[in-house]
């Protein structure tokens, strides 16, 4: 596609449920990100994938998340027993490789709401 | 601990002035400082970038300055228009994680016609 695409654009959930948030990268990138931005903040960095592989985890923040990318394409961000402070707006990016090659392409996100 | 220190918080500036946004940073391991305009409703989307190895960097109506030594950068906005009205985000990441980015808390930005 022409762009980044994350569903659903919209997204409330009682507490304690479970959610799964998708993104579609741009065809051809190979990185992928998610980025959680709550209100009034800058977007704080969840996990990157190259590929199919989790290169790096160390933003989620518990083990109640947790993200997949089996095919090296589309990406699922997974939220297990929600809580009302999971409540933001989940970003999904890619990029060719890296940020050496004009930086990431972000989509419009998935505004949470956890009830 | 806040890595990127961004400010102001909101900025309000008449058509055709100067806007200026400061950006001061910790790590002096990052090697690589862009800047984020994002839309209400909308992901942040990539604006202008520069690396520490020039002082300057201009694209148009926006140009970062860096200051290596102060750890300090700024987007300066000439000729502001109201369609630049949005949220501006400076980040930072370095070379060892080249696709990690730590974001300032950002500035809002209003350009009154």
């Amino acid at each position: 596609g022409a762009g980044v695409s994350q569903t659903p654009s919209n997204k409330v959930t009682e507490k304690g449920k479970y959610v799964e948030l998708r993104c579609d990268p741009i065809s051809g990138h190979t990185a992928l990100y998610w980025y959680r931005q709550s209100l009034g903040q800058g977007p704080e960095f969840l996990i990157y994938f190259q590929g199919t592989g989790a290169a790096d985890d160390s933003g989620l923040p518990n083990d109640r998340f947790f993200a997949v990318r089996p095919e090296g394409s589309v990406s699922t961000l997974k939220i297990q027993r929600t809580e009302r402070g999971d409540s933001a707006v989940y970003l999904c990016a890619s990029s060719l490789e890296g940020l050496d090659h004009g930086g990431y392409t972000f989509g419009s996100g998935t505004r949470l709401t956890v009830v | 601990q806040q890595q990127v220190k961004q400010s102001p918080q909101s900025l309000i500036v008449q058509k055709g002035g100067i806007s200026i946004i400061n950006c001061a940073y910790e790590n002096t391991a990052f090697d690589y400082f862009p800047w984020y305009q994002q839309f209400p409703g909308k992901g942040p989307a990539l604006l202008i970038a520069i690396r520490p190895d020039v002082s300057e960097k201009k694209e148009g109506r926006f140009t970062i300055s860096f200051n290596k030594s102060a750890k300090q950068f700024s987007l300066h906005i000439m000729d502001s228009q109201p369609g630049d009205s949005a949220t501006y985000f400076c980040a930072a990441s370095s070379g060892g994680s080249n696709y990690k980015l730590t974001f300032g808390k950002g500035t809002l930005l209003t350009v009154n016609p």
